[in-house]
């Protein structure tokens, strides 16, 4: 079992729904929690970032972290066609560096005009 | 600014071939960090380095070797390609903060590797 898991998708979804991307986790330890984004044939970006537990919004972004069910999510509300991009979550223990990054598969997310 | 910057785009090599990548960074980072994405497995640490002149190994670090002669460079080289090293490789480099919300990776755009 990956300590990681994030459904690959594609998830395809009209411009303007929201968008509801998860991960799923089985290391109790860890508590900070990134989500990079990846545009195709670029390389990952940090979009977003939260510690422990509760909700962090940014504009049209909210993530939020349910650490007793261990999952995250990341929500996008009025998506965008320049949404469309694969979604990263990446997380790791406190006093963790980026070398000890663990990172889900990606979520493939298609907005349609 | 070009941020990080990784040579070549493509690449195709013919089992048994050696190649080396290259990544170049203009952001003075300290810490930089070679990762290959394969489809349905997220982003696997091959080697990264803290400095110059210093490497180490992730998770994924067997086929590959790594230099770090000149802060800004960090070199990835396949001695003996294998088919199984078919991937897409980033370079990042981050400053050398302490925990990872304080030091975000800054990935370049990516190697397309092929071995036929």
């Amino acid at each position: 079992q990956k300590e990681v898991e994030q459904d690959p998708g594609p998830l395809s979804v009209p411009e303007g729904a929201i968008v509801s991307l998860n991960c799923t986790y089985s290391n109790s330890a860890f508590q900070y929690f990134m989500w990079y984004r990846q545009y195709s044939r670029k390389g990952p970006e940090l979009l977003m970032y939260t510690y422990s537990s509760g909700n962090k919004e940014d504009g049209r972004f909210t993530a939020q972290v349910d650490k007793s069910s261990k999952y995250i999510s990341l929500f996008i509300r009025d998506s965008q066609p320049s949404d469309s991009a694969t979604y990263l979550c990446a997380m790791s223990a406190p006093g963790g560096s980026n070398y000890q990054l663990i990172w889900g598969a990606g979520t493939k997310l298609i907005i349609k005009p | 600014n070009a941020g990080v910057t990784q040579t070549p785009k493509f690449r195709v090599l013919k089992t048994g071939q050696s190649m080396t990548l290259l990544c170049a960074q203009d952001m003075n980072h300290e810490y930089m960090y070679w990762y290959r994405q394969d489809p349905g497995m997220g982003l696997r640490l091959i080697h990264y380095s803290v400095g110059e002149g210093t490497t180490a190994k992730g998770e994924v670090p067997d086929g590959y070797n790594v230099s770090r002669l000149k802060k800004q460079n960090f070199l990835l080289g396949l001695e003996s390609a294998a088919p199984s090293q078919t991937s897409v490789y980033f370079c990042a480099s981050t400053e050398p903060k302490t925990g990872v919300l304080n030091s975000p990776l800054h990935f370049g755009n990516g190697t397309r590797l092929t071995v036929t």
